[in-house]
């Protein structure tokens, strides 16, 4: 079965300090990946999708970058944190066609808090 | 350009009554996908199901019941005596082929269930 693996659970960063999230596929090849934010209270944002190694397509202009240096692996990364960085980071995948599975499934995400 | 509205941003209710929550959503694409997911305090995403645009046919899972309405655009969900349990953030989400199979997101509805 598939399995999707995130880390770490929960994160606090100074500001200007860089990130590196990880995440991680099991049991499919040639994953769609995305990672999403939450902020504090709100809706969830796609930051960054991709459909294949070394194939990134970003959402939204910020301070942050994605990385697929395997298949089955998307790493989200920032050179220096700021405060708006803040926020809840969660990883999904889902098939391709995306829509064969029944859906997308989520890791279990990664609180940041940059102090 | 997709969009989902949860115009609902909190409802509160009391154990063992039943609640609806609203999703409209809008698309030019023909063919397209709902979804709900929970999202309990812990913060994974949980789903719970899955709709294509081509199948109107409502949908009863225990409790839970969903209301799919192509001519009004909305994919209600109902929750039939509410239980403490159901306390948890529900996200509405819309994805199609021609939209790069990413999924968008309502801004939640915050469910409390009281005892």
């Amino acid at each position: 079965s598939q399995t999707i693996h995130q880390w770490p659970a929960t994160l606090v960063q100074p500001v200007g300090s860089p990130l590196s999230l990880e995440c991680t596929v099991e049991g499919t090849s040639n994953p769609n990946l995305y990672w999403y934010r939450q902020a504090a209270g709100r809706g969830l944002q796609l930051l960054f999708y991709s459909v294949g190694i070394g194939q990134i397509s970003s959402e939204v202009p910020q301070n942050l970058s994605a990385s697929r240096p395997q298949d089955r692996q998307f790493i989200l990364s920032s050179k220096k944190l700021l405060l708006s960085d803040s926020g809840f980071y969660l990883c999904a995948w889902s098939g391709f066609p995306p829509l064969a599975n029944y859906g997308y499934t989520f890791g279990s995400g990664t609180r940041l808090t940059v102090v | 350009a997709q969009k989902v509205t949860q115009a609902q941003t909190e409802i509160s209710v009391v154990e063992k009554e039943d609640v609806t929550l609203d999703c409209v959503y809008e698309t030019r694409d023909t063919t397209y996908y709902l979804f709900w997911y929970k999202q309990p305090p812990s913060g994974e995403l949980v789903f719970l199901i899955r709709r294509n645009s081509f199948d109107e046919q409502n949908e009863i899972s225990g409790r839970y019941s969903w209301n799919f309405q192509k001519s009004t655009s909305s994919f209600n969900f109902t929750i039939t005596a509410s239980q403490v349990v159901d306390s948890a953030v529900y996200f509405c989400a819309l994805s199609s082929n021609n939209a790069g199979n990413m999924l968008t997101f309502g801004g939640g509805t915050r469910l409390m269930v009281k005892p």
